[in-house]
């Protein structure tokens, strides 16, 4: 049972260049989200999706975008990455109705 | 929306004594109070959580109280130990807005030998 699943693990991009992170759960939960994390900032939301086929922008949402592609997968994608954009990115997953959120291991990415 | 500030951002104890964070929250409505801990380079994890309906919640050696009136909530651990040492953060969130967290900025905890 591997819970939330996401690649790649690390990332260096260039200004500019686009990229897409992966989130995929396999406990059958209706809701995920995606963080990020910023040293001293804790754990901020970019988007979420309650269920399949909705999305909503979270805390940080500018300079991103989501998809929620069936009930097991919640992509995240940069069109144009930018340095503020550096940062740890975690993606999670919950049954609806106020259960504990499950988090994936992060994506590090770096954007030079 | 809401806001969660957490105190002290660093934490060192003594291995045997006890650590207390507290959080406090600004939106009423928030009724689920997640705690989780992140060790270095890993995920955050849920160590417990409580919900509105409840004024305190114990397991094992950590225990989380919850005080709705004055809109703040503690995690207590007792008899620390060096692998209680990661940083810790509190969260709030109001269930029937899609169960959104908004995390605290964590705490350093290191328990030393």
């Amino acid at each position: 049972n591997a819970g939330v699943t996401q690649t790649p693990k690390f990332q260096v991009l260039k200004t500019g260049q686009s990229m897409t992170l992966q989130c995929a759960q396999d406990m059958n939960h209706n809701s995920m989200y995606w963080y990020r994390q910023d040293p001293g900032m804790g754990l901020r939301l970019i988007y979420y999706s309650a269920s399949e086929g909705t999305t909503d922008k979270g805390e940080v949402p500018n300079g991103y975008n989501v998809s929620r592609l069936n009930k097991r997968e919640f992509s995240l994608r940069l069109e144009s990455a930018a340095p503020s954009q550096t940062s740890v990115y975690f993606c999670a997953s919950s049954d609806t109705g106020g259960q504990p959120q499950h988090f994936g291991d992060g994506t590090r990415l770096s954007i030079l | 929306g809401e806001n969660v500030e957490q105190h002290p951002s660093t934490l060192s104890v003594q291995e045997g004594d006890s650590a207390v964070i507290k959080c406090t929250y600004s939106d009423s409505a928030s009724n689920y109070f997640p705690w989780y801990k992140q060790e270095l380079g890993k995920r955050p994890q849920l160590i417990i959580d409580i919900r509105s309906n409840v004024g305190e919640k114990k397991d094992q050696r950590i225990a989380v109280t919850l005080n709705k009136t004055a809109k703040h909530f503690s995690l207590h651990i007792t008899e620390t130990q060096p692998e209680d040492s990661a940083v810790y953060f509190c969260a709030a969130a109001f269930t029937g807005g899609g169960n959104k967290l908004t995390f605290g900025t964590g705490t350093q905890l290191k328990v030393e030998l």
